[in-house]
C-alpha cells in the first residue's frame, strides 16, 4: 500500500521568500507523484506530476518539485512566493494514472506581506 | 473545455435525511471517482467507476451511501440516512482510458456537506 507524509501541516512564509514543502511517500511499487493545490474557496488543481523522465518537474507559476527515488521524496519549492501562493497543497501518489490517488494531509502555505 | 463540475457547492441538511450530489466529468472521460474530506482528515478515495461500472468501491464507509453512474456520464452519490460525521468537502474527480496511462486525475470544486 502506498502512504505520504507531509511533516509541515502550516508554513509561513513572508512574501518573496523561499519556500519548501516536504512531501515524502511509501511504495513497494513505482509510482507517479503529484502535487495538487486548493486556493481559499476553490477545488483541487493540480501544480505538477512526475510520471517519469527528468526527475525535476516545474509548474507553470514557478514552482519546481523534484523526484528523489533514494530518499522517496518529492519535495515542492519556490524561489519566491506571492501573496497569491496562500493556498494548500497536496502532495499524492497513485500506482497507475487510472488507480486511486492516495493523498498527503496537505501544507497549508501563508504567504504574508 | 469544460471542466468537472459538481452540484450543489454547499447542502446543509438535518441528520436522517438523504441528500444526493451530483458529478458531471469531462466529457468523453470514462473514468470517474469520488472523494471526501472530512474536517481536520486527509482526503480519501471512495470509489471509482469505469463508464457505468464500478471498478473500486473499497472506499464507501457503509451502505448509507449509494453511487450511481447511469449511461456511463454523470455521477450521483446518494447519503442515505445522513449521519454528523458524514459532514465534509465531497469531490469529484475524472480522467481519460484513452491517454495511455498517463492521464492525470481531475477534480471538481467539490460538494461542502454539513449536516446537523
Amino acid at each position: 500500500a502506498q502512504s505520504v507524509t507531509q511533516l509541515d501541516s502550516q508554513v509561513p512564509v513572508f512574501e518573496e521568500a523561499p519556500v519548501e514543502l516536504r512531501c515524502n511517500y511509501s511504495s513497494s511499487v513505482s509510482v507517479y507523484l503529484f502535487w495538487y493545490v486548493q486556493y481559499p474557496n476553490q477545488g483541487l488543481q493540480l501544480l505538477l506530476k512526475y510520471l517519469s523522465g527528468s526527475t525535476l518537474v516545474e509548474s507553470i507559476n514557478g514552482f519546481e518539485a523534484e523526484f528523489n527515488k533514494s530518499q522517496t521524496s518529492f519535495h515542492l519549492r519556490k524561489p519566491s512566493v506571492h501573496i497569491s501562493d496562500t493556498a494548500e497543497y497536496f502532495c499524492a501518489v497513485t500506482k497507475t494514472s487510472y488507480d486511486k490517488v492516495i493523498f498527503g494531509p496537505g501544507t497549508s502555505l501563508s504567504v504574508i506581506p | 473545455e469544460a471542466g468537472v463540475t459538481q452540484f450543489p457547492s454547499h447542502s446543509v441538511i438535518e441528520k436522517g435525511q438523504t441528500v444526493t450530489l451530483r458529478c458531471d466529468p469531462i466529457s468523453g472521460h470514462d473514468n470517474l471517482y469520488w472523494y471526501r474530506r472530512v474536517m481536520g482528515k486527509e482526503i480519501k478515495f471512495l470509489l471509482h467507476f469505469v463508464k457505468e461500472s464500478k471498478q473500486d468501491e473499497s472506499g464507501m464507509p457503509n451502505n448509507r451511501f449509494l453511487a450511481e453512474r447511469t449511461g456511463g456520464t454523470y455521477s450521483t452519490l446518494k447519503v442515505q440516512p445522513a449521519e454528523l460525521e458524514d459532514s465534509g468537502v465531497y469531490f469529484c474527480a475524472s480522467s481519460s482510458l484513452l491517454g495511455g496511462g498517463t492521464d492525470t486525475q481531475y477534480f471538481g470544486p467539490g460538494t461542502r456537506l454539513t449536516v446537523l
